[in-house]
């Protein structure tokens, strides 16, 4: 089992609605959560930490969900420019590895006119 | 303050070639942990610098390696090198905030062995 997994996709979005996507995580240690916005080529971008408490931050609203190991990002009123892939990202400390973030495999958002 | 930068941005290489790679963290920031990103996957864990120590390394074969020095700049090194090696490549700075505020990623060096 992947330590952080998410459905690829793509997800097809018509500009304007509100989308939303998934990502779990196998390790309950984990400490910190992030969601990381990654274009065609380029490196991947901090969108948002996740804090226990759900946070937003403008169309963006994030929520951890520590007791079923799960992490969303909701996307409301979705514009063109939100096409991207966007990476689930758990940071743990492992034994072997130490302190390290882990990817998810990322989810591929379309928005179509 | 400047970010991470990374180089070069592309490389071809030879199967059996050497490889170093160099990534310059961001002002203030005193880890680096590398990262390879295959096409259509998310960036796999390789290994994390600090205090010019190995501090935690994926499952990569010994043949990937790497140095950081004083200046907390970073260099990845990969021996006899594979097809599958193939990759973006990519340098992730991070300072006493890694857990609020996540990693700052470099552009990546994107390798192509033929």
């Amino acid at each position: 089992r992947k330590e952080v997994e998410q459905d690829p996709g793509p997800f097809n979005v018509p500009e304007g609605a509100t989308v939303a996507f998934n990502c779990t995580y196998s390790n309950s240690a984990s400490q910190s959560f992030f969601w990381y916005r990654q274009d065609c080529r380029k490196e991947p971008k901090l969108l948002m930490s996740v804090y226990s408490s759900g946070n937003e931050d403008g169309r963006f609203t994030a929520q951890l969900n520590r007791a079923s190991q799960y992490i969303s990002l909701l996307i409301r009123d979705s514009k063109l420019s939100d096409s991207a892939t966007y990476l689930c990202v758990v940071n743990m400390i492992d034994k072997a590895a130490g302190n390290k973030l882990t990817f998810g495999g990322g989810t591929r958002v379309l928005v179509k006119p | 303050e400047t970010g991470v930068t990374q180089s070069p941005t592309h490389l071809i290489k030879t199967r059996g070639q050497q490889v170093t790679l160099r990534c310059s963290s961001q002002s203030g920031h005193n880890t680096v942990s590398w990262y390879q990103q295959a096409l259509g996957q998310g960036p796999q864990f390789i290994f994390q610098y600090y205090r010019e120590e190995e501090n935690g390394r994926g499952n990569f074969p010994p043949r990937f390696s790497g140095l950081q020095f004083p200046n907390y700049s970073s260099e990845l090194n990969v021996n006899a090198l594979e097809l599958d090696d193939s990759a973006l490549y990519l340098c992730a700075s991070s300072g006493y905030s890694a857990q609020d505020y996540g990693y700052t990623f470099g552009s990546g060096t994107r390798l192509t062995v033929v």
